[in-house]
């Protein structure tokens, strides 16, 4: 049963630290996403990534936020310098596009706290 | 612009009723699908379903069925003999296939609460 991982589940740092949250995309996706979810602003698009070239970040606060992919069964999502109102939880989902099916499968997510 | 509207932010029924969760959208594509994803206590996004917007056959899968009516936006999600199981938040979401991207636009979600 192919899943999308992500590590770690649970994070609590402190204003200032960096945090970095990691997605390991189903076996063979080449589409791989970040979203954001708060109370406020409900789940949100962060960035995207087809066959690791980064498509779209416009959804980033690009001071502090950067999202990479090293390899094909890695995603990175890196917070430098962390604020309190980051705190949320991460998703990362990963797609076959072009496959037989467009379907987004959600890893677990990432439930952040800055404090 | 697309957008996908939950008028329904909670509801609450009492177990074995039957319960339908609705959903709106807005889009100028002529292709596009839409998803219902259910984020139980536990947090995990997980797919129901996909339909894309040439197919307006409704669909049921034991329980859950959905009506997807293209002349009024809809894509409303109904259970049938409710469980405290199906107490979740549920999500409807949109992507467009002409952008190439097929990124998710999400509503803002309807907590079910189903009480024994």
């Amino acid at each position: 049963d192919a899943r999308v991982t992500q590590t770690p589940r649970h994070k609590v740092t402190e204003m200032g630290q960096e945090v970095t949250m990691r997605c390991q995309p189903i076996l063979g996706h080449n589409t791989v996403f970040w979203y954001r979810q708060t109370m406020m602003q409900g789940l949100e698009l962060l960035a995207y990534f087809r066959n690791r070239a980064p498509l779209d970040d416009s959804g980033m606060p690009k001071d502090r936020f950067s999202a990479e992919m090293p390899d094909a069964t890695l995603a990175t999502l890196k917070i430098q310098p962390s604020e309190p109102r980051d705190s949320a939880v991460y998703f990362c989902a990963s797609v076959n596009r072009g496959g037989t099916t467009d379907t987004q499968y959600f890893g677990p997510g990432t439930r952040l706290t800055v404090l | 612009a697309q957008k996908v509207t939950q008028a329904q932010t909670e509801i609450s029924v009492v177990e074995k009723e039957d319960v339908t969760l609705d959903c709106v959208y807005e889009t100028r594509d002529t292709t596009y699908y839409l998803f219902w994803y259910k984020q139980p206590p536990s947090g995990e996004l997980v797919f129901l379903i996909r339909r894309n917007s040439f197919d307006e056959q409704n669909e049921i899968s034991g329980r859950y069925s959905w009506n997807f009516q293209k002349s009024t936006s809809s894509f409303n999600f109904t259970i049938t003999a409710s469980q405290v199981v199906d107490s979740a938040v549920y999500f409807c979401a949109l992507s467009e296939a002409q952008t190439g991207a097929n990124n998710l636009f999400f509503g803002t979600g309807t907590r079910l609460t189903v009480i024994p």
